[in-house]
């Protein structure tokens, strides 16, 4: 049972345009998203978060937005990169029995072509 | 300084056998958590401890997988016996105290039990 699902596996934009990469949730428990980036041979890192109280949240090239309603977050990327070929996971947090858990989707692979 | 460290980073081992892998967390962080990651679910948390103490291990698959945290600065992922099945990316990574959301991932190990 999949609580945060990234249904597009892979990603294909060119250098300058906008990547846009969604995640759709099931709980209305979780309070608080992230994304990571994982390049190959390496571990996910932190990217962006944004809590569950806001609706969008910006660092730099990196926005993320969030629609409760929708129980849906996406993330967009501009202008695209090629160092930004990664993959991308979406992570939502709930408290259980008082302790921080993420819950990860199954990522999304983006490819950023010169 | 340095980051989460895993051993080893690659591991081949035949079916039945007794598969061990090793996490080093950052310096001062409080909690670890294990994952596993595939093609078809994504990053699962298998188990994750707080102050050395396991608090969730409600993502381990089965009695074969067991973990644990002897002291503040290593802890064990242990598979006994191997199946086919477990063949997957297993990520350590820790946060420190008060940070409730970032996690620190380390490289990895690729486990394939043939």
């Amino acid at each position: 049972d999949q609580q945060v699902k990234q249904n597009s596996p892979s990603l294909s934009v060119q250098e300058g345009r906008i990547s846009i990469l969604n995640c759709d949730y099931t709980n209305s428990m979780f309070d608080y998203f992230l994304w990571y980036k994982k390049y190959p041979a390496e571990g996910p890192t932190f990217l962006i978060s944004i809590s569950s109280i806001k609706d969008k949240n910006e660092d730099g090239r990196f926005t993320v937005f969030l629609n409760k309603s929708a129980k849906h977050l996406s993330l967009h990327i501009v202008p695209s990169q090629p160092g930004d070929s990664a993959v991308y996971f979406c992570a939502a947090s709930v408290t259980v029995s008082g302790f921080q858990k993420l819950v990860f989707g199954t990522g999304t692979r983006l490819l950023v072509s010169p | 300084d340095a980051g989460v460290i895993q051993s080893p980073r690659h591991e081949v081992t035949e079916m039945g056998q007794e598969v061990t892998l090793r996490c080093k967390p950052i310096s001062g962080h409080d909690y670890l958590f294990w994952y596993r990651q595939t093609m078809m679910r994504g990053l699962e948390l298998l188990i994750y401890f707080n102050n050395n103490v396991p608090i969730d291990d409600s993502g381990m698959p089965e009695d074969r997988f067991s973990a644990k945290m002897p002291n503040a600065s290593f802890s064990t992922l242990k598979i006994q016996p191997s199946e086919p099945r477990d063949s997957a990316v297993y990520f350590c990574a820790s946060s420190p105290p008060g940070q409730k959301y970032e996690q620190y991932f380390g490289p990895g190990t690729r486990l394939t039990v043939t």
